[in-house]
């Protein structure tokens, strides 16, 4: 079974662009999380969706925006780019919805963003 | 305020002998509790969890702790050997999972030979 996979896997835009990265999820999976991975704040969650309804947030700013396919494919979108928006951006599919009992994620290998 | 945290950045120790990292957490409503391996490159890989029910979870040479009263876990790694070197992550979620996880800035271990 092919696992989680993220396009691009690297990304060079300047301040004030804005990005769009991608996320295919496990097949079967229906629930996509995305993680922002910095040297300074480690691993932050931004946001997850379950059959393309927004269920969980973190706090980040409106720049940070994502939605989910029928398909269950997953975008997450950054607008007017900052220079601390330079991250590793990852993705991870579980089975199951929020809730319940935990379902466990499976990590893409991440999109490299850098912001000039 | 950062509501899970790994103290030490990095940690040295010798191939077979046992490695562990600690993780410290101040939000009550954690009930969850897991542990992720990364090497570079890649994505974390889930490690073991442990539910907010139990104080310890095993699985081969990993041995996960929990102590609800101290807000405090830890993973136990033994023996180690050269594959464990890597970053390791501590998540916690709340509500059974229904939250998001939030990680701590991980742990560098580097087994040594």
């Amino acid at each position: 079974k092919a696992g989680v996979t993220q396009t691009p896997r690297y990304l060079i835009k300047t301040r004030g662009q804005q990005v769009t990265l991608s996320c295919s999820p496990i097949s079967g999976h229906r629930s996509v999380s995305w993680y922002q991975q910095t040297p300074g704040q480690g691993l932050q969650f931004l946001f997850e969706y379950f059959s393309e309804t927004q269920r969980n947030k973190g706090n980040f700013p409106g720049r940070f925006s994502g939605r989910q396919f029928s398909n269950s494919r997953s975008e997450m979108n950054v607008s007017t780019l900052e220079l601390g928006d330079s991250a590793l951006y990852l993705c991870a599919s579980s089975s199951g919805p929020p809730g319940g009992s935990y379902n466990e994620q499976f990590f893409g290998p991440g999109t490299r963003l850098t912001v000039l | 305020d950062q509501q899970v945290k790994q103290n030490s950045p990095s940690l040295s120790v010798q191939e077979g002998r046992i490695s562990i990292l600690n993780c410290d957490y101040t939000n009550s409503m954690f009930d969850y509790f897991l542990w992720y391996k990364k090497y570079p490159a890649e994505g974390p890989t889930f490690l073991i969890s442990i539910s907010s029910i139990k104080d310890k979870n095993e699985d081969g040479r990993f041995t996960v702790f929990l102590n609800k009263s101290a807000k405090h876990l830890s993973l136990h790694i033994v023996p180690s050997q050269p594959g464990d070197s890597a970053v390791y992550f501590c998540a916690a979620s709340a509500g059974g999972g229904a939250d998001g996880l939030t990680f701590g800035k991980g742990t560098h271990l580097i087994i040594q030979p």
